[in-house]
């Protein structure tokens, strides 16, 4: 039974290029939720979405950043002409419908901004 | 909206004691409160959590108690082992909203 999936694990960009960040929910998860974490800090919420539908954003930058969940595939979280201030590790969680306070993580993808 | 803080920071402990790990939350309709254990290079893990209706949840070696009236939470891990070493971090969530705000988490490291 695969838990969450995120790819890639690892990401370089120059600075002005687009980073794209990738998590596949556990089987039967319906709910995706978004993580930053910046170095020595704690996790800061970014956004939390459905299948189609961004549920809570409040977290994510108003720009440059987009996150998505299509009816099929992956989530996807974009980040559009990246900063060295977005170098981060990035965490996706899901969680069951009806349980949406359960969250599993995934392994993280860290972006680094050359 | 929430605010969870985290005490203390750094736990150093020898092999064989107890830890304790203490949060504070803001937002009384929060009634979920989970624990993670991170450790380097990894996502968090869900080692437990207690909701707003309980007191009190143990497994093993792992116990939190929750206050609701004072508005705090601690998790308890009693005799220590070196692979407990690990970042641990709570969290406060209130399940109609379903996100969760985190401490900043407690770098625990257990002395062989």
């Amino acid at each position: 039974n695969a838990g969450v999936m995120q790819n890639p694990r690892h990401l370089v960009r120059r600075r002005g290029q687009e980073a794209r960040l990738r998590c596949s929910p556990m089987k039967g998860h319906s709910h995706v939720y978004w993580y930053r974490q910046l170095p020595e800090e704690g996790l800061k919420f970014m956004v939390y979405l459905q299948k189609e539908n961004i549920i809570d954003e409040s977290g994510m930058p108003k720009e440059r950043f987009s996150a998505e969940f299509p009816k099929e595939g992956p989530s996807i979280l974009r980040i559009q002409q990246v900063v060295r201030g977005d170098s981060a590790a990035y965490f996706c969680a899901s969680s069951a419908s009806g349980m949406k306070e359960t969250q599993y993580f995934g392994p993280g993808t860290r972006l680094l901004v050359l | 909206g929430e605010n969870v803080e985290q005490h203390p920071s750094t736990l150093s402990v020898q092999e064989g004691d107890s830890a304790v790990i203490k949060c504070t939350y803001s937002d009384s309709a929060s009634n979920y409160f989970p624990w993670y254990k991170q450790e380097l290079g990894k996502g968090p893990q869900l080692i437990i959590d207690i909701r707003s209706n309980v007191g009190e949840k143990k497994d093993q070696r792992i116990a939190v108690t929750l206050n609701k009236t004072a508005k705090h939470f601690s998790l308890h891990i009693t005799e220590t082992q070196p692979e407990d070493s690990a970042v641990y971090f709570c969290a406060a969530s209130n399940t109609n909203a379903g996100k969760s705000t985190f401490g900043d988490g407690t770098t625990l490291t257990v002395k062989p």
